[in-house]
């Protein structure tokens, strides 16, 4: 079946970065965008950044775009998102989600589990 | 871009319709027609309800229909049910090739 798979939750202190993993099964893999999700404790949901694995294109949220950056694998059908220069505001589940090949159109029809990463000192 | 406004809350009665509006600006809503609406459970992933405005994926409920009027874009849910009661975001794809999602509604079944 179609699927998503992340890596585990994450504690990082202030300044530090973080590397979340998104391995993709079940479909071909450079048939679908990935989009990149966040969700703080008790918030909305906030979309972080999207990539082509056919194309390679990239596409970040422009609050965030100076610290994040999202590469594919495609040895592995794994999608890496990592965040740099940590802060506490950056605590909250990420999750990956499938989305369109040629842009982030929002087409997210499959969700992985979701990653926790909690940023403290 | 500034998340898309939604109502916090929105409450009917089992088997009444609700409608959850969804209000961007020309630059996401108005100007392309890749709107999407997300339920969520607590403590679960979003799952998809509809997609391109008004589509929906293979296997989610004809009670879940969605449609646009210039900057607005909007979620009806008719026979409400129990089960319906979870947070719903919409989210638009924008001039900046990138996506926004909704502040967020609240569904509450009475």
């Amino acid at each position: 079946q179609v699927q998503l798979v992340q890596s585990g939750a994450e504690v990082k202190g202030p300044g530090a970065s973080v590397k979340v993993s998104c391995e993709a099964s079940g479909y071909i893999f450079t048939t679908h965008g990935i989009s990149w999700v966040r969700q703080a404790p008790g918030q909305g949901l906030e979309w972080v950044a999207w990539i082509s694995p056919y194309s390679g294109n990239t596409n970040y949220a422009q609050r965030l775009q100076d610290r994040v950056s999202v590469t594919t694998d495609m040895s592995t059908s794994t999608v890496y998102m990592e965040l740099r220069s940590l802060r506490p505001d950056d605590t909250a589940v990420y999750y990956c989600a499938r989305d369109w090949v040629a842009v982030s159109k929002g087409t997210m029809d499959v969700w992985g589990e979701g990653t926790t990463i909690t940023v403290s000192s | 871009h500034s998340a898309l406004t939604q109502p916090a809350s929105v409450s009917g009665s089992p088997g009444q319709s609700i409608n959850i509006s969804c209000t961007g600006t020309s630059s996401d809503v108005g100007g392309y027609n890749y709107v999407s609406w997300f339920q969520q459970y607590p403590d679960k992933a979003p799952k998809l309800l509809i997609f391109d405005v008004s589509n929906r994926p293979s296997g989610i409920s004809s009670r879940f229909s969605g449609s646009k009027s210039g900057n607005t874009a909007s979620l009806t849910i008719s026979g409400l049910q129990a089960e319906d009661e979870a947070d719903y975001y919409c989210r638009s794809y924008t001039s900046s090739s990138t996506g926004v999602f909704g502040t967020g509604t609240k569904v509450t079944v009475l």
